[in-house]
This record gives C-alpha cells, sequence and structure tokens, in this order.
C-alpha cells in the first residue's frame, strides 16, 4: 500500500484481556520498528525487524509482550493479561534501508485503552 | 546512553509570527537529526533530517542546522500558519532505534 497501515485504530480492552495489533508496512520495506507512546510523551522503541528477523527487542517493557512478523512483511504486537500503564498510542513504523537513515514512515497507530 | 532533550511546551503564536523550537541531543558516534511532526489524530509525519555536522534540513518553510559544536538542532520557520499547529518532535538516529524528545505542542492562532 501507499503508506504504513494499522489497524485496529482504537482498542478498549479489559483488564486481564490479551489483545493482538496489527501493522501493515510499506511494500518492500525491509524494516519495521514498533514504538509506545504515552500521553503527552514521545515515542519509545519497543523492538525492531529486519524481514523476519526480530534484531531488537530489548524496549519490550516485560514478557506480556510479544511481536513477530513471520514472512518478513505484515507484523503483530500482542499483549497478554492487559494492565492499565499498557495504555497507548502503538506506533509501527517502516523503512527501505536497514536502520532507517532516511527517516521511517509511521502508521497512525493503535489507541489502547485497558479500563 | 543516547538522547534529546526538547524544548517544552506548548507553545502559541500569531500567524506570521517567528518560532523556534529548541532541540539539544547526546550521542555517541555520529548521529543524524531529524523533526518529526504530528498533526491531531494522525500519526507522525518526517518534516526534515540532516546527516551531518553542518547540514541544514528543510521542508515545507521549516529549517534546522545540525551543530556539533553546540549539539543543537533547533527548528524554526520565520512565518508560521495556522495549519502548523500541530506537535513537534526532535529525533536522533539512525540505529536500531530512534530516541525521540517529549514533543513540543503548537498553536498558531489566526
Amino acid at each position: 500500500g501507499a503508506g504504513v497501515s494499522q489497524s485496529p485504530r482504537y482498542k478498549v480492552a479489559k483488564r486481564g484481556q490479551d489483545v493482538a495489533l496489527r501493522c501493515d508496512p510499506i511494500s518492500g520495506h525491509v524494516s519495521l520498528f514498533w514504538y509506545q507512546q504515552a500521553l503527552g510523551q514521545g515515542p519509545e522503541f519497543l523492538t525492531y525487524f529486519q524481514n523476519e528477523a526480530q534484531l531488537d527487542k530489548s524496549g519490550l517493557p516485560s514478557d506480556r509482550f510479544f511481536a513477530e512478523r513471520p514472512e518478513g512483511s505484515v507484523s503483530t504486537l500482542k499483549i497478554q493479561r492487559t494492565q492499565q500503564e499498557d495504555s497507548a498510542v502503538y506506533l509501527c513504523a517502516s523503512s527501505l534501508d536497514p536502520t532507517g537513515v532516511g527517516g521511517y514512515t509511521f502508521g497512525s497507530g493503535t489507541r489502547l485503552t485497558v479500563v | 546512553g543516547d538522547s534529546v532533550t526538547q524544548m517544552e511546551g506548548p507553545v502559541t503564536l500569531s500567524e506570521e509570527a517567528f518560532l523556534t523550537i529548541n532541540c539539544t541531543y547526546t550521542a555517541t558516534g555520529y548521529p543524524s537529526l531529524f523533526w518529526y511532526v504530528q498533526y491531531p489524530g494522525e500519526g507522525l509525519q518526517l518534516l526534515l533530517k540532516a546527516t551531518k555536522a553542518d547540514d541544514k534540513g528543510s521542508n515545507k518553510g521549516f529549517e534546522a542546522t545540525y551543530r556539533k559544536e553546540t549539539t543543537s538542532f533547533h527548528l524554526e520557520k520565520g512565518s508560521v500558519q495556522v495549519s502548523d499547529s500541530a506537535v513537534y518532535f526532535c529525533a536522533l538516529g539512525p540505529g536500531n532505534q530512534f530516541y525521540f524528545g517529549t514533543g513540543t505542542s503548537l498553536t498558531v492562532i489566526p
């Protein structure tokens, strides 16, 4: 597609529920990144894929967070047993070059609210 | 570690006023520097970038110069418009992860 597509746009989850957030990057983009943006803050790194390989997951806040990109295209961020502190906007970005030196293209994000 | 410190907002300006949003960075090595803009309800969009010292990035009337001696990358625009109202983020990269500032909210009033 023309841009990075994320779904759903909004998600309300009850505490303890599992959620899955989808990211469809720009076709042909090698690198895919997930960021978490809390209200009033800048995005914070979660994880990075180059094709299907997850090269860096150092930003995942706990083992409840899991990301995959099995065919090197669409990626899913899964959060198990959601907690209120997980409420944030989850941003996906993709880049043609491996390290994003030209800048990322971001999706519009998924706003997750845990109640 | 690498980090970005950005001028706190919110900033409110009248149309046609001059804009400066300060950004300083701490980094090992030779980073690239970026400004992203986030309009209400939308994702972040790359506004401009500079990949080495003394480079000037520019786009849509916005400019920023990569100053290694002052570790700064301040965003400027000579005459803001109402449509420039948004949140602006300074960022440092590239690499496995970018480091973003906390964002500066700009409101331009007619």
